[in-house]
């Protein structure tokens, strides 16, 4: 069966500081990979989606980055984290090629910029 | 790209009673028409979904309809129960290209009082 796996669960971070979180799937090959952010109160903001290795789409500009060294990897990065960078960051995956199918998410990762 | 609006942000009903969850969708060229709940702190969930081929769709105490021409469709929960109670989030996924993505309106949350 497919498995999502996402960490940390939480993270403090000072404002300035990089990001690193990692988000690994298994049991599937060449899914979607997609980066969501909640902030509190909100709905979801798509921030990245990928459909292959070292293929990334952008939906809004930020200081954040994203990359997928591998298959089943995706990683959201930033060099220099704002206090608006805080929030509930989800990862999520779907099945590759066209087909309209369900997202299954990672447990997510409370980020708090101090 | 595609744009959800859902409503209501917030909705409270008597346990027993139904609740309906509307969104409204702007890409014709959307035809996956998912719906999430997210209990608090928990990852969000599929729980029904609809495809543009049909009009309707049950699962129990839970139900969706699609409005293709109007653009919009409806979550309807039926004999609502206290663990109900979550966030609730449409999506609508366009196809474009070889990608797909997912785009989710704000969310609902929805409180079934005792």
């Amino acid at each position: 069966s497919q498995t999502i796996h996402q960490w940390p669960a939480t993270l403090v971070q000072p404002v300035g500081s990089p990001l690193s979180l990692e988000c690994t799937v298994e049991g599937t090959s060449n899914p979607n990979l997609y980066w969501y952010r909640q902030a509190a109160g909100r709905g979801l903001q798509l921030l990245f989606y990928s459909v292959g290795i070292g293929q990334i789409s952008s939906e809004v500009p930020q200081n954040l980055s994203a990359s997928r060294p591998q298959d089943r990897q995706f990683i959201l990065s930033s060099k220099k984290l704002l206090l608006s960078d805080s929030g509930f960051y989800l990862c999520a995956w779907t099945l590759g090629g066209n087909l309209n199918t369900e997202a299954f998410f990672g447990q997510g990762t409370r980020l708090t910029v101090v | 790209g595609e744009n959800v609006e859902q409503h209501p942000s917030t909705l409270s009903v008597q346990e027993g009673d139904s609740a309906v969850i509307k969104c409204t969708y702007s890409d014709s060229a959307s035809n996956y028409f998912p719906w999430y709940k997210q209990e608090l702190g928990k990852r969000p969930q599929l729980i029904i979904d609809i495809r543009s081929n049909v009009g309707e769709k049950k699962d129990q105490r839970i139900a969706v309809t699609l409005n293709k021409t109007a653009k919009h469709f409806s979550l309807h929960i039926t004999e609502t129960q206290p663990e109900d109670s979550a966030v609730y989030f449409c999506a609508a996924s366009p196809f474009s290209g070889s990608a797909r993505q997912l785009t989710f309106g704000s969310g609902t949350q929805l409180t079934v009082l005792p």
